[in-house]
């Protein structure tokens, strides 16, 4: 059974750009939620998607958004990026109910 | 306002012993806790969870216990081996009337494992 795909593994993008990232969950998984991970705050929640809506959202600014596709793929997009959303951004699938969470191994994204 | 702590930032054991990892919480609306094990530039890997209504939980040489009435959960690592030296999370989630968690895990800050040979 395949695990949760992200791509690309590493990103280096220029301040001001902005950035799509993808996850592809577990077969059979239709949620997705999406974590940032930095020295500084640790693994912060972003948001959650079921069946191409999203369910639930973290404390982060309008630039961080997303989406979900029939097929449960998951993006998220980073616009007019900033230095301080250089970061390891996880996405984890899980069942439909609670629990079970299974994390990608990640996207590395640098801001320059 | 942390509501997951993991109040020590890294923990060092010889190889063989018991590792014992603690992790405290502040929201009562919790039902359940997970660890998960991670290495640098890599995704969080699921070792073990514990219900809210359940006090222990064991799986091979992972046990977690939950004390309720301290906000405290720990997880014990018996015998720990070189292999075990990673960064461990507690997690916890709350489960809403509709029986889900709608993707929301709030991590601790992680406790450094390092298992000396």
């Amino acid at each position: 059974k395949a695990g949760v795909t992200q791509t690309p593994r590493y990103l280096i993008k220029t301040r001001g750009q902005q950035v799509t990232l993808s996850c592809s969950p577990i077969s059979g998984h239709r949620s997705v939620s999406w974590y940032q991970q930095t020295p500084g705050q640790g693994l912060q929640f972003l948001f959650e998607y079921f069946s191409e809506t999203q369910r639930n959202k973290g404390n982060f600014p309008g630039r961080f958004s997303g989406r979900q596709f029939s097929n449960s793929r998951s993006e998220m997009n980073v616009s007019t990026l900033e230095l301080g959303d250089s970061a390891l951004y996880l996405c984890a699938s899980s069942p439909v109910k609670g629990g079970g969470y299974t994390f990608g191994s990640g996207t590395r994204l640098t801001v320059v | 306002d942390q509501q997951v702590k993991q109040n020590s930032p890294s923990l060092s054991v010889q190889e063989g012993r018991i590792s014992i990892l603690n992790c405290d919480y502040t929201n009562s609306m919790f039902d359940y806790f997970l660890w998960y094990k991670k290495y640098p530039a890599e995704g969080p890997t699921f070792l073990i969870s514990i219900s809210s209504i359940k006090d222990k939980n064991e799986d091979g040489r992972f046990t977690v216990f939950l004390n309720k009435s301290a906000k405290h959960l720990s997880l014990h690592i018996v015998p720990s081996q070189p292999g075990d030296s990673a960064v461990y999370f507690c997690a916890a989630y709350g489960i809403s009337a509709g029986g889900t968690s709608y993707g929301k895990l709030t991590f601790g800050q992680g406790t450094i494992l390092t298992v000396h040979p």
